[in-house]
């Protein structure tokens, strides 16, 4: 049964780059069918979509954070990435990695990580 | 970006009830391309509906979706103590934006 693990610091300090790995098993993150993906979830906010990546590296962002995101993909570790740089407070948030589908009609988010809380403070 | 407006917030109802949950779109969502989740407390959430009418894996025939354009529907037929929960809409027609949920309580 394929799961999702996200791992990283919960705490990071205002201005710095938050780093989270999302580390898939029981299953090939190299599957054709499937995109590999980052949603938090905030009080203030509710659920953010914050982007994608497919296997071979193509990426979509949020456009709303697309210019402090980036998201990659290590086949060999079966393992994604995030890196979100210039946090502040209203970054606080738990941080899911998630799977959708690469067909059009199933790109809902179908699989979920149990999610990691990141806090922003000095 | 599509904003997604759920109603009501919260919608007390009783064990064997049928709740009737809406999500409206800003602009049309293309295709229904719309997805509906469920989320208990400190669990991620729980895919139910794709295709605004189409049951994801494992999920009880009680949840059923309708829709297309701007308003879409999620109907759970008659509701278990385990249904009681948020839910929310999500489109991926343009980016992918969630709605603000709504909450079904035990009345």
């Amino acid at each position: 049964q394929l799961q999702l693990q996200e791992s990283g610091p919960g705490l990071v300090k205002p201005s710095e780059t938050l780093s989270l790995t999302c580390t898939v098993s029981g299953g090939s993150i190299t599957s054709s069918s499937y995109y590999w993906g980052w949603i938090r979830q905030s009080p203030g906010k509710g659920l953010e979509w914050i982007g994608n990546i497919y296997y071979s590296g193509t990426t979509s962002y949020n456009p709303s954070l697309k210019s402090r995101v980036t998201t990659s993909v290590d086949t060999s570790k079966n393992q994604i990435f995030l890196k979100f740089n210039t946090v502040t407070a209203a970054d606080t948030a738990v941080y899911y990695c998630v799977r959708s589908g690469a067909v059009t009609l199933r790109r809902a988010f179908d699989l979920w990580g149990q999610g990691t809380m990141v806090i922003v403070s000095s | 970006d599509i904003v997604l407006t759920q109603s009501p917030g919260t919608l007390s109802l009783s064990p064997g009830e049928r709740a009737t949950l809406s999500c409206r779109a800003s602009q049309s969502v293309s295709f229904g391309y719309l997805a509906w989740y469920q989320q208990k407390p400190d669990q991620a959430p729980r895919l139910l509906i794709y295709g605004a009418s189409n049951r994801a894996t494992g999920i009880p025939d009680r949840f059923s979706g309708s829709g297309s354009g701007t308003d879409f529907t999620l109907t759970i037929s008659r509701l278990e103590p385990e249904d009681f929960a948020v839910y929310y809409c999500q489109q991926y027609s343009v980016s992918r934006t969630f709605g603000q949920g709504t909450k079904v309580e035990i009345k």
